[in-house]
């Protein structure tokens, strides 16, 4: 059984910093693409961005709104996939999910992660 | 990047009927390998997302055959055909055709 659990996730001030992680087991870790999807609070998804396998590069990708605050990366020796926050306003406010591409798709979900950002 | 707008915002359905959602994309999403990669979504009460349709009319593994996903260009269509109260929840189309990622903005289906 596929899995993926989040963690990390609190309250933060307006500027502030976070880091998530996701511990994947029950697939190839190395070879899948993962990446985040947040939902605010009542409202709809979000793609927040991915990293591809090395096999294809390790290469990561960014939605408009994080790019330059946000970095995925990935340690494959401990399947874990992480979130680091940089800068964090209060739009960032959501569930954060974990999720394993696949079919063109996002396959598998994590329960997610709160994060709030409120002064 | 795509717009995928879903209609209606909110469908009530009576247990044992039939429910029809509609996602429009903003460009067609035929890839220039010939296939719609067109998602379908399901978020119940208090739960994550669980993937139920890919590639536009594929059931991912569990996935009851009540369900069933149709359309091409920028017209789809996700349909039940005969609502039980676990399918309670909101929908959300997804497409993968076009980088980046995009989603539609959910269809609340709850029961009369």
């Amino acid at each position: 059984e596929v899995q993926l659990v989040e963690s990390g996730g609190g309250s933060v001030k307006p500027g502030g910093s976070l880091r998530l992680s996701c511990a994947v087991s029950g697939l190839t870790f190395s070879n899948a693409w993962v990446g985040w999807v947040r939902q605010p609070p009542g409202k709809g998804l979000e793609w927040v961005g991915r990293v591809k396998s090395k096999a294809v590069g390790g290469t990561a990708e960014y939605a408009a709104p994080v790019r330059g605050r946000f970095t995925i990366s990935r340690d494959d020796s401990v399947n874990t996939l992480f979130l680091q926050m940089n800068s964090l306003k209060t739009e960032d406010t959501a569930v954060y999910y974990c999720t394993e591409e696949g079919e063109w798709t996002f396959v598998h979900w994590g329960q997610g992660t709160l994060v709030t950002v409120s002064s | 990047e795509i717009v995928m707008t879903q209609t209606p915002l909110s469908s009530p359905v009576t247990l044992g009927q039939p429910a029809s959602i509609s996602c429009r994309s903003s460009q067609s999403l035929v890839h220039s390998d010939g296939n719609t990669y067109l998602s379908w979504l399901q978020q119940r009460p208090g739960q994550p997302p669980r993937l139920l349709i890919y590639k536009l009319s594929n059931r991912f593994s569990g996935v009851p055959d009540r369900f069933s996903g149709s359309g091409a260009g920028t017209e789809f269509t996700l349909k039940i055909s005969s609502v039980e109260a676990e399918d309670v929840g909101v929908y959300y189309c997804i497409q993968a055709t076009h980088f980046p990622y995009t989603f539609g903005g959910g269809t609340k289906v709850e029961i009369k």
